[in-house]
């Protein structure tokens, strides 16, 4: 596609509840990484695919999140038993690779309640 | 820790102001130095810095590095009200991600 696509937009979830969020990246970027805003805050890393391979999760915040991107070009960020901490925005971003700047979707805002 | 700082956090200007947000770093390896402009959720690429002194511009968004003092400025001359937005700086340390600073919220009065 043109851009980094990301579902849903919103997304309100029951503190417990299971969540994946998609990240379609840009047709041939090599790389993907996701990211999580808190409101009010920078972006800070969660992890990072080379194709099909996780080579970095050293963000993701417990063992309740994890991410996969098994074909190497969509990806899925899944948040286990959400707790109300998790509420955030969470960016994927795609790049070619190389020294390319990256191109961030639009985010899904996720609302643990 | 590898660490990305921004000032100010938020400033307020009117119309025609010229402004000169700032971004300083410090990490590991230093690659490249990025600038986003954020207005909802997709944060849009302005400029990649990887050499000190060379100016980029952009119509009227320029910025500079400075590898030595370890930071970089954003400046947007004749602002307008649509240049109202988060502007991120983060910084490309080789380690395969990027550090974002906090940003800057820029609000332009008409």
């Amino acid at each position: 596609g043109a851009g980094v696509s990301q579902s849903p937009r919103y997304k309100v979830a029951k503190r417990g509840q299971d969540v994946a969020l998609r990240c379609d990246p840009i047709s041939g970027h090599v790389s993907l990484f996701w990211y999580q805003q808190a409101l009010g805050q920078g972006p800070e890393f969660l992890t990072y695919f080379q194709n099909e391979a996780q080579l970095d999760k050293s963000g993701l915040p417990s063992d309740r999140f994890f991410a996969e991107r098994p074909e190497g070009s969509v990806s899925t960020l899944k948040i286990q038993r959400t707790q109300q901490e998790d509420s955030a925005v969470y960016l994927c971003a795609s790049s070619p690779g190389g020294l390319y700047g990256y191109t961030f979707g639009s985010g899904t805002r996720l609302t643990v309640v | 820790e590898d660490k990305v700082v921004q000032s100010p956090l938020s400033l307020v200007v009117h119309e025609g102001d010229t402004v000169t947000l700032n971004c300083s770093y410090e990490v590991t390896n230093f690659r490249s130095l990025l600038w986003y402009k954020q207005e909802k959720k997709a944060p849009t690429f302005l400029f990649m810095l990887t050499s000190s002194g060379i100016e980029k511009k952009s119509g009227r968004l320029s910025s500079i590095l400075d590898k030595k003092e370890l930071f970089s400025i954003l400046n947007i001359t004749a602002t307008q009200t649509g240049d109202s937005a988060i502007y991120l700086c983060a910084v490309d340390n080789y380690g395969q991600n990027f550090v974002f600073g906090p940003g800057t919220r820029l609000s332009v009065l008409p």
